[in-house]
């Protein structure tokens, strides 16, 4: 299976700065199957990121995603105070699925 | 898109099985796949299998297999999730979301406590 690791596992940052967050994995993702998630404390994860660099529905376009083969990443412009979170990549293209461990993003 | 609601939470003694429902409202849930994702007390995302309900295929991780099914009601849009042989590793919230094993998974369910424990 992939095994995505992700980086750094925690990134403290003030609201208004720019969020670059590092999702690596073992082997190639085919077709670029790559999602990213948000999650908060006591909710269910949300969909970001779908295919490497599209924006799901409703997700501000602060967020974005690039990257390809076996090195992908999540930026988020310029922070708002509710973008502070944990962030999962997960990748689609092999099964089975597989998610990174998760970046902190804390408030400095 | 639809809108996916869980049955709640549950208290199980080790070596006994649980059974966490997920109802689909919305969407086209009998062509829409379902996949059932865990995360253990302050740990990450596990996915655990997957199913097609109009096809009737299941896909399972090879951790879970024999433990887990996964089965679905396409009369009332619910799918199941029932883990047998519960140990208390397997305390954790369980979700059910919307994707297979070759998709992203959109939306999610609000998730289900279960806790495993003596």
């Amino acid at each position: 299976e992939i095994v995505l690791t992700q980086s750094p596992d925690t990134l403290s940052l003030s609201p208004g700065e720019r969020a670059t967050l590092s999702c690596r994995a073992s082997q190639s993702v085919g077709s670029n199957d790559l999602a990213w998630y948000q999650q908060k404390p006591g909710q269910a994860p949300r969909l970001l990121i779908f295919a490497a660099s599209s924006r799901a529905t409703g997700i501000p376009d602060r967020f974005s995603g690039s990257g390809s083969g076996t090195d992908f990443t999540l930026t988020i412009s310029r922070l708002e105070p509710e973008d502070f979170a944990v962030y999962y990549c997960q990748q689609y293209g092999s099964s089975p699925i597989t998610f990174g461990q998760g970046t902190r993003l804390d408030i400095k | 898109q639809g809108q996916l609601v869980q049955s709640g939470a549950e208290v199980k003694k080790p070596g006994s099985s649980v059974k966490v429902s997920c109802k689909a409202s919305g969407g086209n849930f009998n062509s829409n796949a379902i996949s059932w994702v865990r995360q253990a007390p302050g740990q990450g995302l596990e996915w655990m299998g997957g199913i097609i309900p109009f096809f009737g295929l299941t896909n399972y991780t090879q951790k879970f297999q024999g433990r887990v099914t996964i089965t679905a009601d396409r009369s009332t849009s619910t799918t199941y999730m029932e883990l047998s042989r519960l140990k208390s590793d397997d305390t954790a919230i369980y979700y059910c979301c919307s994707g297979y094993d070759s998709n992203w998974l959109d939306p999610w369910g609000q998730g289900t406590l279960v806790i495993v424990s003596s």
